[in-house]
């Protein structure tokens, strides 16, 4: 079985400052990983995802996210926070081949950007 | 534009009553899915459908129903036998399943309360 885990679950940094939001995974298989953000009340936009190519991924909005296979991390970055990142991001590991494409989602990380 | 569309925003049903949650992308898309967002838990895979008159029970299918007749369209049916209806719901399409895995596309979600 596959699953994900956000590391914390409230995150504050000043704007201008650098984000990490911390995601480590498991799963049998080579897993696609991805990250999602939701604003209040909204759907999920996707920021990035790794599909085994490069392993550094560049996303929206200068995000970017580092797949380490001996570290089983898929770590989020962004060298400078914005007022308009403050938001919950998730983690998202695919589901094992053969299984309807389907995803499993950490419990989310919430956000907080203040001046 | 392309995209997928949830409606209502905010739906409010007595205990007792089903409830149907509308769900619509013109995005092509093969698959789709039904999660169940509730603070703190990340998203839940209610039911997904891979193509037409075919789904399969989620993570969490227990008091839920779905019907798949057109490409575009999966209706969610939150039954009276549902013990906690009361949450967020979000519709999800993709391409489908293929030699990797596909981002999935999010509505913007209806809020269900049901008192």
């Amino acid at each position: 079985a596959q699953s994900v885990t956000q590391l914390d679950s409230h995150v504050s940094v000043s704007e201008g400052t650098p984000v990490l939001l911390r995601c480590n995974y498991s799963s049998s298989y080579s897993p696609s990983l991805f990250w999602y953000v939701q604003h209040p009340n909204k759907g999920l936009q996707l920021l990035l995802k790794y599909t085994s190519a490069a392993t550094l991924v560049k996303g929206i909005n200068g995000f970017e996210a580092e797949f380490k296979k001996s570290e089983t991390s898929f770590h989020l970055t962004k060298p400078s926070a914005h007022m308009s990142d403050a938001a919950e991001y998730f983690c998202v590991v695919s589901g094992p081949p053969g299984g309807g494409n389907k995803l499993t989602f950490g419990t989310g990380t919430q956000l907080k950007v203040e001046l | 534009d392309g995209g997928i569309t949830q409606s209502p925003k905010y739906l409010f049903r007595k205990e007792g009553q089903n409830v149907t949650l509308s769900c619509e992308q013109n995005l092509n898309h093969d698959a789709m899915y039904w999660y169940r967002q509730d603070p703190g838990q990340g998203l839940r895979l209610i039911y997904y459908s891979q193509i037409v008159n075919d789904f399969q029970k989620g993570d969490i299918a227990e008091g839920y129903s779905v019907s798949r007749e057109k490409k575009e369209s999966f209706p969610l049916t939150v039954t009276s036998a549902q013990k906690n209806p009361t949450a967020f719901y979000l519709c999800a399409s993709s391409i489908g399943e293929g030699t990797s895995f596909y981002e999935q596309y999010f509505g913007p979600g209806t809020r269900l309360t049901v008192t």
